[in-house]
């Protein structure tokens, strides 16, 4: 069984502010786990990925995440926010079966000037 | 052109309605994945198939019906359409091959049930 909480539905951060989206997974085996944004018009488009190798991952974007193990976590970050960052942000959970995804509630992130 | 491809971009419809949603790709993938969106809840799962002739049910199928006609088309079905239904619905596809989960979306399409 796998699941993912996302902790803060709605984040607010200033132009140029470290941007920083919290996930916490559960898995039963070793997790792939993913980051995706939603775009209005152009449906889910996937940020970064973890998948066993490195734990530091860098994404599209200038977003990177860091897969701690011990902590059952990998948070989304970014050292400057941009306007064109404001997004909703989805963590997902997989097994490495090339099956199914288990995806977070959805954390919606706003840039303000 | 886009690799998974979703039709209609936006319905409305009437409760009792017959509604089809389509879902047609060019990655080659074999798996496919239908979803629905409501605010506040993420993706929940609706079907997916692992091969034209593997279909199963996911978290939320009561109410859904699909068919998998060829390996590049996944079509979902809302028999009779109701109100809770409204909802944005996704296709995804996977490739089993490269078993990193990885999916890759549709750009949606909204669904109104009056």
């Amino acid at each position: 069984a796998q699941s993912v909480t996302q902790l803060g539905s709605h984040v607010s951060v200033s132009e140029g502010a470290l941007v920083l989206l919290r996930c916490n997974y559960s898995s039963s085996v070793p997790p792939y786990l993913f980051w995706y944004v939603q775009d209005p018009n152009q449906g889910l488009q996937l940020l970064l990925k973890y998948t066993s190798a490195a734990t530091l991952v860098k994404g599209i974007n200038g977003f990177e995440a860091e897969f701690k193990k011990s902590e059952t976590s990998f948070h989304l970050t970014k050292p400057s926010a941009h306007m064109s960052d404001a997004a909703e942000y989805f963590c997902a959970v997989g097994s490495g079966t090339a099956s199914k995804l288990t995806f977070g509630t959805g954390t919606r992130l706003q840039v303000t000037l | 052109d886009a690799d998974v491809t979703q039709t209609p971009r936006n319905r409305i419809t009437k409760t009792g309605k017959r509604i089809m949603l389509e879902c047609s790709q060019t990655k080659g993938h074999d798996r496919m994945y239908w979803y629905r969106q409501d605010p506040g809840l993420g993706l929940q799962l609706i079907y997916y198939s692992f091969d034209v002739k593997d279909i199963n049910k996911g978290e939320i199928s009561d109410g859904y019906s699909v068919s998998r006609q060829a390996q590049a088309k996944f079509s979902l079905s809302l028999e009779s359409a109701i109100p809770n239904q409204t909802a944005l619905y996704f296709c995804a596809t996977s490739d089993s091959k490269r078993y990193t989960d990885t999916q890759y979306f549709g750009p949606g399409t909204r669904l109104t049930v009056l």
